[in-house]
């Protein structure tokens, strides 16, 4: 079965460094999102992209972050100057995308862990 | 603006007990689509089940079942017999048209005692 992968897994970086989180979608769908997940609290959206541009993003997604789609299968979240509270899992997601349907289900990747010290 | 709740924090069963997981959505939108998605200790999200918003039969899949009741804007989820395997964080979502972003509950960390 198809399914959305992550690189790294974990990532240990010091604040002020650049980091590049990348995750390959599944390979028929049309959106991708960013998440992200704090420790022992909630799912938040960061970032939602289709048709090579940025379609909706969250007050948390600021300057320090940006996204991109260098090739025809992966999506990448840089943030570029790391603070302390970046520390979080990092969750990518995709969905197909169909037209006629409201809204298709999103498919999560195993998250990345950023460590930022 | 979209908003879920989840007011069960944390649920702690003994093995083959029934657990409903609750799930109270707030929208303006007359068209949404609720999910279902665990998280178990190893961290991923687990999509479980998708419900759109004109479809209010309820679902039952295995020892799961969910139960959808517009009038009370509940999304409910059920576990029967549940097993130490289902011990994960449990996260109830919502979104409205357009592949827009789900918007979470705070997830209820269910533990299941063998």
């Amino acid at each position: 079965e198809p399914e959305v992968t992550q690189t790294p897994s974990h990532q240990v970086t010091q604040m002020g460094q650049e980091v590049i989180l990348r995750c390959v979608p599944i390979s028929n769908h049309l959106y991708f999102y960013w998440y992200r997940q704090i420790l022992g609290q909630k799912v938040e959206f960061l970032v939602s992209f289709y048709n090579n541009e940025i379609s909706e993003k969250s007050e948390i997604f600021d300057d320090q972050f940006s996204v991109e789609r260098p090739d025809g299968s992966n999506f990448t979240l840089k943030i570029r100057s790391t603070k302390l509270e970046d520390s979080a899992m990092y969750f990518c997601a995709s969905s197909e995308g169909r037209v006629g349907v409201g809204a298709d289900t999103q498919y999560f990747g195993p998250g990345t862990r950023l460590t930022v010290l | 603006a979209q908003k879920v709740t989840q007011a069960q924090t944390e649920i702690s069963v003994v093995e083959k007990e029934d657990v409903t997981l609750d799930c109270v959505y707030e929208t303006r939108d007359t068209t949404y689509y609720l999910f279902w998605y665990k998280q178990p200790p190893s961290g991923e999200l687990v999509f479980l089940i998708r419900r759109n918003s004109f479809d209010e039969q309820n679902e039952i899949s295995g020892r799961y079942s969910w139960n959808f009741q517009k009038s009370t804007s509940s999304f409910n989820f059920t576990i029967t017999a549940s097993q130490v395997v289902d011990s994960a964080v449990y996260f109830c979502a919502l979104t409205v048209e357009g592949n827009t972003p789900l918007v979470f509950g705070k997830g209820t960390r269910l533990s299941v005692i063998a």
